[in-house]
């Protein structure tokens, strides 16, 4: 079954740092993969998503994403956060090909500090 | 053009009550899935329709269900309610050519179970 893997529950930044969210995913072939991002109490945006192509994936709000397949990883980074970016960031994977329900990893709490 | 539309924002019902849940997806998309998103739980696949059939569910109890209309609008019905189903239920949209292209979600119905 797929599953995702995201290791920091909670990350703390100062604003205008850079910023590096971690994904690790299982999964046999190669998977759809996105980020989304939740601000309280409201729905998820979708950040950026990676079919297939460049392993480099560039998404809203400054944010990229790379695969790396060697790895089983799709990390979210950011050169400089700003306050706006405190929210919570899911990875998620769904299966390629066909119809199939997305995963969501257990998110990461992202803080940006002055 | 229009995002996805869940109504009402929030719901405060007592145990052993049912509830309905209402999706309007976005204009053309035919897939809709819900989620429901905890605390402790994260978020999990409750179920996906698409084109007025059931196409993937997830591992909840029958007390949940769903449906699908022909102008693609969806509700969810939740049963007996117990505490345990106090969560943040979130629709969302797709194409439905394949999750994989991204989901569009709605801000979700809180729902408080007392």
């Amino acid at each position: 079954a797929q599953s995702v893997t995201q290791p920091d529950i909670h990350i703390t930044v100062s604003e205008g740092a850079s910023l590096e969210l971690r994904c690790n995913y299982s999964y046999g072939a190669t998977p759809y993969l996105f980020w989304y991002v939740q601000s309280p109490g409201q729905g998820l945006q979708l950040l950026l998503k990676y079919f297939s192509g460049d392993t480099l994936v560039q998404g809203i709000k400054g944010f990229e994403a790379e695969f790396k397949r060697s790895q089983s990883s799709f990390n979210l980074r950011k050169p400089s956060v700003h306050w706006s970016d405190a929210a919570e960031y899911f990875c998620a994977v769904a299966f390629s090909g066909g119809y199939q329900k997305v995963t969501f990893g257990t998110g990461t709490k992202l803080q940006v500090i002055p | 053009k229009a995002g996805v539309t869940q109504t009402p924002r929030y719901l405060i019902k007592t145990r052993g009550q049912q509830v309905t849940l209402s999706c309007s997806p976005i204009s053309g998309h035919r897939s809709v899935s819900w989620y429901q998103q905890t605390p402790g739980q994260g978020l999990q696949f409750l179920f996906e329709y698409f084109s007025e059939t059931q196409r993937n569910k997830g591992n909840f109890p029958g007390r949940f269900s769903g449906r699908q209309f022909s102008n693609s609008r969806s509700e969810m019905n939740v049963s007996t309610l117990e505490l345990g189903d106090s969560a943040l239920y979130l629709c969302a949209s797709s194409s439905g050519q394949g999750e994989s292209y991204g989901y569009t979600f709605g801000s979700g119905t809180r729902l408080t179970v007392v």
